[in-house]
Parts: structure tokens; sequence; C-alpha cells
């Protein structure tokens, strides 16, 4: 499984947008990268997949470079509601289980 | 959409005493679901994979012998701490699989276990 490495913390205002990236340099050919978010006391939520280039759902963007090295969840204008710990995960889509990385807590100040 | 559901959603036990932790497909079959589990401030470890009408398969470290896992239908994984211990208080949520999408998955609510 491609370890991956996200900054630990974010902080961020509410109306702005916000980008975290998501560093994952051993990526196989066959890895897909998927977001989860998770409230505290509840179970993560999927929040958005993609392969390479650009997939937006009503949620989030994700942008993955052509050398797929990185990836980066992109969440537009911010609310307080938005303050939760993001987890970025690659793995082959054959694999079932996921792997959680330490993941990123994200701050939305009013 | 697709439910996960767990039960309970808290318990308080005494040390040395087990508990039984279901977690339900609401609307869906899951021949698999995945057993984790979280301390505070750290992410979710992979405990288990259950899988229905065989045994469950372990990751390393985890005793199974402790963690009993029960996948009787397909709607229905249960996991029981047995002989619980204050170390095992923890937050233990279960996922499902969406069909055709390993990756995307159903998260249950989770269950707070404190042992006392």
């Amino acid at each position: 499984l491609a370890k991956t490495t996200q900054p630990i913390s974010m902080d961020s205002y509410e109306g702005q947008e916000v980008n975290i990236t998501c560093s994952h340099n051993n990526i196989a050919t066959n890895d897909y990268i998927t977001w989860y978010q998770q409230f505290p006391s509840q179970g993560p939520r999927f929040i958005i997949q993609g392969y390479k280039t650009k997939v937006t759902n009503e949620v989030a963007s994700l942008f993955i470079p052509a050398d797929r090295k990185s990836s980066t969840l992109s969440l537009p204008r911010v609310s307080l509601s938005d303050t939760a710990v993001y987890y970025c995960l690659v793995g082959d889509r054959a694999r079932r289980a996921l792997t959680f990385g330490s993941g990123t807590r994200l701050q939305v100040q009013p | 959409g697709a439910v996960v559901s767990q039960h309970p959603s808290w318990v308080i036990c005494k040390s040395g005493t087990s508990v039984k932790i279901e977690c339900r497909s609401l609307d869906f079959q899951a021949t698999t679901m995945f057993w984790y589990r979280q301390f505070p401030k750290q992410s979710l470890m992979l405990m288990a994979t259950s899988n229905e009408g065989s045994k469950a398969t372990y990751e390393q470290g985890v005793e199974k012998d402790k963690f009993l896992i029960n996948h009787a239908s397909l709607t229905l994984s249960t996991l029981t701490v047995t002989s619980a211990h204050p170390e095992d208080s923890s937050f233990y949520i279960c996922s499902a699989p969406i069909s055709g999408s390993s990756y995307e998955q159903y998260f249950g609510p989770g269950t707070r276990l404190t042992v006392t």
C-alpha cells in the first residue's frame, strides 16, 4: 500500500477555499486516491475518489497531477461545519480494507 | 442512501466482563464488513475483516480470542470484546464496502466503549 503524508492540521476561516495536499510518492498504477471526512465521535464519510486529473462532486474537488505522486482536496467556501479530520487514502480498488493515515485536522474559524 | 448502524452507541462495562457490539447494514447486503478501533486523537486502525459465513481475518497484533467476530447473516456482524480491560476502552467503528467500489465504504456511527 502506498504511504500517504498529509499536514497534521490546518486552520481556515468561513467562506475561504481550503486545499489539503496529500503526498503519495509510491503510488502504484492500479491505485486510486480516496478522501474521507470524519467528525468527532462519528464514523468516516466518503468524500471523493479519483485516479487522475480532476474530479468534482457536490462537496469537493480532487486535483491529481500527471505524475500522481500527490493529490489536493479542495473544499470551496468552507463553513464551521467543515471542521473535521480529513483522510487521504491510496490503494488498489481490489483491496477492500482501508488503511488510514494520520489525517489532517481542519479547524474552521468564524 | 445505504446506511450502516451500530448498537449500542456507547457502553460502560466493568473490567473482566464481555461486551457485544452489533453492526448492521440497513438496506443492502454486506458479505464483508470491517471493524476498526480508534483511540482519542488517533487515526482508525483496522482490526479485522468480517466475512459472512466464514471466519474473520484479523490484522497482525489483534487477538482473535479476545475480539470475537461473528458474521452470521448478510446484514449483521458482531464484535464481542471478551474479558474487557480498561485498555480496551476505545471507539469501535464498523464499515461495509459499496458493491463495485471497494474504496467507497459506508461507516457506522461508532460505539464508544469504556471499561472501568
